[in-house]
């Protein structure tokens, strides 16, 4: 079965400050996807990022950026120079491909969340 | 047009009432997703449906009743819920295949009195 762990819980960094969020997954298909999701304390769920299991390739935007590694099931999120506004939830989740149609499970794991002190 | 519009924004029932929560999207995805989410907690998924059938059904339990009328519209009907119930319902969309990327709503906030 599918699991996201995301160990940690809360996270607490003053401002211009670098963070990463840690997200470890399991998986028992070859073809899958992770994301991250940000969720403001307004409640919305917004996308960052996709990546799917082919393409291993680190990616940055902006002051954004990931770490996929597949050796050790990690796809790790690193703001750099922190923002107030960066305060949030933060997901990470994992779907895996569904054969016949069904629809994809979007399964996230705990949240880590950010707290940005100015 | 690449939003999921959820109406209404806050919801608040009683444990005798009937409700229903609605979900629009016109990006033409044909997978579309109910998701509660209680606070301090990762989203949890409800249900699915796949080109308007029902495709995945959590073990929700049957006071939560879904409705997928046509491909732009998702309904959740709700009917003698408990004060535990009180939760963000999330609906999303997507295409089929899942993995091209999940578009959410803003959510309903539903308090259970």
């Amino acid at each position: 079965a599918q699991k996201v762990t995301q160990a940690q819980t809360e996270i607490s960094v003053v401002e211009k400050e670098d963070v990463t969020l840690d997200c470890v997954y399991e998986t028992r298909d070859t073809t899958y996807y992770l994301f991250w999701y940000k969720q403001p304390p307004s409640g919305e769920l917004v996308f960052l990022i996709r990546r799917n299991s082919f393409d291993e390739q680190n990616e940055i935007s902006g002051r954004y950026s990931w770490n996929f590694q597949k050796s050790t099931s990690s796809f790790n999120f690193t703001i750099t120079a922190s923002q107030v506004v960066d305060s949030a939830v933060y997901f990470c989740a994992l779907s895996e491909w569904e054969a016949g149609n069904q629809g994809g499970k979007l399964i996230f794991g705990q949240g880590t969340e950010l707290s940005v002190k100015p | 047009d690449t939003e999921v519009t959820q109406t209404p924004k806050h919801l608040v029932m009683g444990m005798t009432n009937k409700k229903s929560l609605k979900c629009e999207q016109h990006m033409g995805h044909r997978a579309m997703y109910w998701y509660k989410q209680k606070a301090k907690k990762p989203p949890e998924l409800m249900f699915v449906y796949s080109y308007e059938k029902l495709s995945i059904n959590e073990s929700v339990p049957s006071r939560f009743s879904p409705e997928c009328p046509n491909s732009s519209l998702l309904n959740l009907h709700l009917h003698a819920l408990q004060p535990e119930d009180s939760a963000l319902y999330l609906c999303a969309s997507s295409q089929v295949a899942g993995g091209y990327g999940y578009t959410f709503g803003s959510g309903t906030r539903l308090t259970v009195v």
